[in-house]
């Protein structure tokens, strides 16, 4: 799996847009972009994932550049409960099932209130 | 959809013995994940299941961890002896091919494991 480069930590104002980054310069093509969050004294929760068009669910938006390098993940109306260490995670996609994760440092996110 | 179920939350035991740690993955899912996580390591994957054959265990640290999956709803982890070193947040993932999100991971709440 590539690896991935994330600032260790972050502040948002509650009710702002947070947008954490995340490079994956070594990504190869067959590779997806995975987000997960865990929040304090909690398993790590599955966010959001693409491969390179950008994507949105109820929870976030993901935004990735166009030669794949690097993505954003976007909160886009941060509250208290977003406080959580997010990782943002390069895994394989071999069409024959889940692996398993490698998770890095993650960003720190902090919302204030 | 009681999500991932593992036990017991706490434990807390000294060096030297056996400890057993739980997991009930979430029902119809067929790939089970088990991961540690400490200050210094972060988390890390140990094992995992597809369909109750485990697939990959070369996150295993040791001879003295072993994990099983006797049926699909139902895995141990276990460690024996403990050593102090093995303190950690231990935790239980699932997950279902074919949802057409395979790294989608239902973590549980984890075993913090303290070994005096």
């Amino acid at each position: 799996d590539a690896k991935t480069t994330q600032p260790p930590s972050m502040d948002c104002a509650e009710g702002r847009a947070a947008n954490l980054p995340c490079n994956h310069s070594t990504i190869s093509g067959n590779e997806y972009v995975y987000w997960y969050r865990q929040i304090h004294s909690q398993g790590p929760q599955y966010i959001i994932h693409g491969l390179k068009n950008n994507e949105t669910n109820e929870m976030a938006s993901l935004i990735i550049t166009e030669d794949r390098k690097s993505s954003t993940l976007i909160l886009p109306h941060a509250t208290l409960r977003d406080t959580a260490v997010y990782y943002c995670i390069v895994s394989f996609y071999s069409g024959g099932g889940a692996d398993g994760l490698t998770f890095g440092k993650g960003t720190h996110l902090i919302i204030q209130p | 959809d009681a999500g991932v179920i593992q036990s017991p939350r706490h434990e807390v035991t000294e060096m030297g013995q056996e400890v057993t740690l739980r997991c009930k993955p979430i029902s119809g899912h067929d790939y089970l994940f088990w991961y540690r996580q400490t200050m210094m390591r972060g988390l890390e994957l140990l094992i995992y299941f597809n369909n109750n054959v485990p697939i990959d265990d070369s996150g295993m640290p040791e001879d003295r961890f072993s994990a099983k999956m006797p049926n699909a709803s139902f895995s141990t982890l276990k460690i024996q002896p403990s050593e102090p070193r093995d303190s950690a947040v231990y935790f239980c993932a699932s997950s279902l091919k074919g949802r057409g999100i395979y790294n989608e991971q239902f973590f549980g709440p984890g075993t913090r494991l303290t070994v005096l």
